[in-house]
């Protein structure tokens, strides 16, 4: 998988949205952008995925540069449930059932 | 919704034991999988298990380890003789057969393994 680079922590008061950044400027043609997130004591958990256009689900938006390069995973209104540590990982079209392969990502700090 | 199992939630065991990590992954699901997680510090990929074989694993799946898929139901890690830096968290998951970067990966609440 290809590398990307995320800040290492963010902070975000409650009900504010958040926006996280992913750069990932070695993406290649057939490369999608997943982010996961793994909250204090749990397992990971998928929240989107998108390949070049901005995508929406009941958890998030993705947000991807014109040139791929970066990408930003929007939270639209921050909740104290949302601190956790986010993800941001690039998976080969190519390749089903593979492993994930997770860097530090972003630890996102949520005050009330 | 569906969701991966594991059992159990904490396993204590002695230094050269054997442990057997239990988990039950999404029903549908095709590919199945083993990540640990060693106390702050990033998740780490172990091995997938498709079709009855391994389909991958890393560096740190050593003869120690192996995998099993007993029955329909049930993906197994065994650790044949356990070392304190066994102790982590671990964690199965399992994903469907689909077109390649979009499979999501679909993880449980994971076993916490202290090894004495």
């Amino acid at each position: 998988d290809a590398k990307t680079t995320q800040p290492n922590s963010m902070e975000s008061n409650e009900e504010e949205p958040v926006h996280l950044p992913c750069n990932h400027s070695t993406i290649s043609g057939t490369d999608y952008i997943h982010w996961y997130r793994q909250l204090p004591s749990q397992g990971p958990e998928y929240v989107i995925h998108g390949l070049t256009s901005n995508v929406n689900n009941r958890m998030a938006s993705l947000a991807i540069a014109e040139d791929r390069k970066s990408s930003t995973l929007i939270l639209h209104r921050a909740t104290l449930r949302d601190a956790a540590v986010y993800y941001c990982i690039l998976r080969d079209s190519n390749q089903a059932g593979t492993a994930l392969i997770f860097g530090k990502g972003t630890t996102l700090s949520v005050s009330s | 919704e569906p969701e991966v199992t594991q059992t159990p939630s904490h396993q204590v065991t002695q230094m050269g034991q054997e442990v057997i990590l239990r988990c039950v992954p999404i029903s549908n699901h095709l590919y199945f999988y083993w990540y640990r997680q060693i106390l702050g510090q990033k998740v780490e990929f172990l091995v997938s298990f498709y079709n009855n074989e391994i389909s991958e694993k890393s560096e740190i799946f050593d003869d120690q380890f192996s995998v099993e898929r007993p029955d329909g139901s049930n993906f197994t890690l065994k650790i044949r003789s356990t070392k304190l830096e066994d102790s982590a968290m671990y964690f199965c998951a399992s994903s469907t057969r689909r077109a390649g970067g979009k499979d999501t990966q679909y993880f449980g609440p994971g076993t916490r393994l202290t090894v004495l």
